[in-house]
């Protein structure tokens, strides 16, 4: 596709349920990032993936987070057993490499009831 | 560690008139800065970059910005607005010491008087 996409672009669960998002990056882009924007924080960093590496797991909010990306490509963020604070919309980026643009996609709006 | 300060939640301006979003930085390292814009509902677009060439750095839509580094600022401004230029703004920073991994500041949203 010609820009990163994530789905769903709209996601309402009730608390204590499991979700998964989800973010395809522009092909051929190394690096994939996952942040958060929410009222009370702002845009914060959440994960980070760079080729091969072992993820950046820094940004993660609690152990209740977790992210994969399968093949280089696409990545899923996973938010077990969610609490209203995770309410949120959720951003994906992806550049060429480490100190690239960053392109970010449409973000997926997640309301936890 | 990096971090970014935008001065001002909120900015009001007239049709026409400048535009100027006010950021500051602080970083240990040569900073990469940025300026994103956001329109409801939509993501975030790069309005302009800084990655330490030249300091008065031009983007997109008219916007442009100047590094100063003994003011650690990078104030963003337009000679004039359009109606167009209401959304939100977020000033950004990275650099090599956390990976490019970006910082944002809190953000200015821009309304634009008629």
């Amino acid at each position: 596709g010609a820009g990163v996409s994530q789905s769903p672009s709209n996601k309402v669960t009730e608390k204590g349920k499991d979700v998964e998002l989800r973010c395809d990056p522009i092909s051929g882009h190394t690096a994939l990032y996952w942040y958060r924007q929410s009222l009370g924080q702002g845009l914060e960093f959440l994960i980070y993936f760079q080729g091969n590496s072992a993820p950046d797991k820094s940004g993660l909010p609690s152990d209740r987070f977790s992210a994969e990306r399968t093949g280089g490509s696409v990545s899923t963020l996973t938010i077990q057993r969610t609490q209203q604070e995770d309410s949120a919309v959720y951003l994906c980026a992806s550049s060429l490499g480490v100190g690239n643009e960053q392109f970010f996609g449409p973000g997926t709006r997640l309301t936890v009831l | 560690a990096q971090s970014v300060t935008q001065l001002g939640s909120h900015v009001s301006v007239s049709e026409g008139a400048l535009v100027l979003l006010r950021c500051n930085y602080s970083s240990s390292v040569p900073p990469y800065l940025f300026w994103y814009v956001q329109y409801p509902n939509q993501g975030l677009q790069l309005l302009l970059k800084y990655t330490s060439a030249a300091t008065l750095v031009k983007g997109i839509n008219g916007f442009e910005a100047e590094f100063k580094k003994s003011e650690t600022s990078f104030h963003l401004t337009k000679p004039s607005a359009h109606m167009s230029d209401a959304a939100e703004y977020f000033c950004a920073v990275s650099d090599r010491s956390n990976d490019y991994k970006l910082s944002f500041g809190a953000g200015t949203t821009v309304t634009v008087r008629a």
